[in-house]
């Protein structure tokens, strides 16, 4: 059975500092890797979407890597605003294409 | 507009009674999902569907019902069973590749 765990759980950093979020899940054989973004109360909007054949995706001051056979993806944030305070998700699609979800980081940028 | 749409947004339950949570999609998406989100714990999965009238139950189905009649709609019922049903419940459907979520439900128990 697919695990997924995300470390650190929680980080508080003041803003303009660049971050990495960190992903691992046990079993290699993915389809794909989401990243999500969910705030208080609120659903989950996808940040970033890595193939199994891609290693990394880009979008603004987001990027996201994927190292399928180490079990693990990493979430860079650039620069970062207090407007980016949330949980941030990861999920592993694999076997039977149900998204499997790590606990989540939930970050705090202060100004 | 496309996208994923779960109403209430928010709901009270008295003990001993069932209710029901809407999710609809507009996305022609086959596969739709349940998720329930409690704090610490992240997403479990309650139920699943891959095609229309077939649906599988995820790792805390006990308690919760679904049905799987029409390729928009995949409602989930927290019967009197469900010993807990205080959280906030989350509807996805999914392509083959990227998964998208509706804003949530959140069932208190009164």
């Amino acid at each position: 059975k697919q695990e997924v765990t995300q470390i650190p759980a929680a980080l508080s950093v003041p803003e303009g500092e660049n971050l990495v979020l960190n992903c691992s899940f046990t079993d290699s054989a993915i389809y794909n890797l989401q990243w999500f973004r969910q705030d208080p109360g609120k659903g989950l909007t996808s940040l970033l979407l890595i193939q199994s054949s891609q290693r990394e995706q880009t979008s603004g001051r987001l990027n996201a890597s994927l190292d399928k056979s180490s079990g693990r993806s990493t979430l860079y944030i650039a620069a970062s605003q207090p407007g980016d305070s949330a949980t941030y998700l990861c999920a592993v699609k694999s076997g039977s294409y149900i998204p499997t979800f790590g606990r989540g980081t939930s970050l705090i940028v202060h100004p | 507009d496309g996208g994923i749409t779960q109403s209430p947004k928010y709901l009270f339950r008295k003990e001993g009674q069932n209710v029901t949570l809407s999710c609809e999609q507009n996305l022609n998406h086959d596969a739709m999902y349940w998720y329930r989100q409690d704090p610490g714990q992240g997403l479990r999965l309650i139920y699943y569907s891959q095609i229309v009238n077939d649906f599988q139950k995820g790792d805390i189905a006990e308690g919760y019902s679904v049905s799987r009649e029409k390729k928009e709609s995949f409602p989930l019922t927290v019967t009197s069973a469900q010993k807990n049903p205080t959280a906030f419940y989350l509807c996805a459907s999914s392509s083959v590749t990227e998964a998208f979520f509706g804003q949530g439900t959140r069932l208190t128990v009164v």
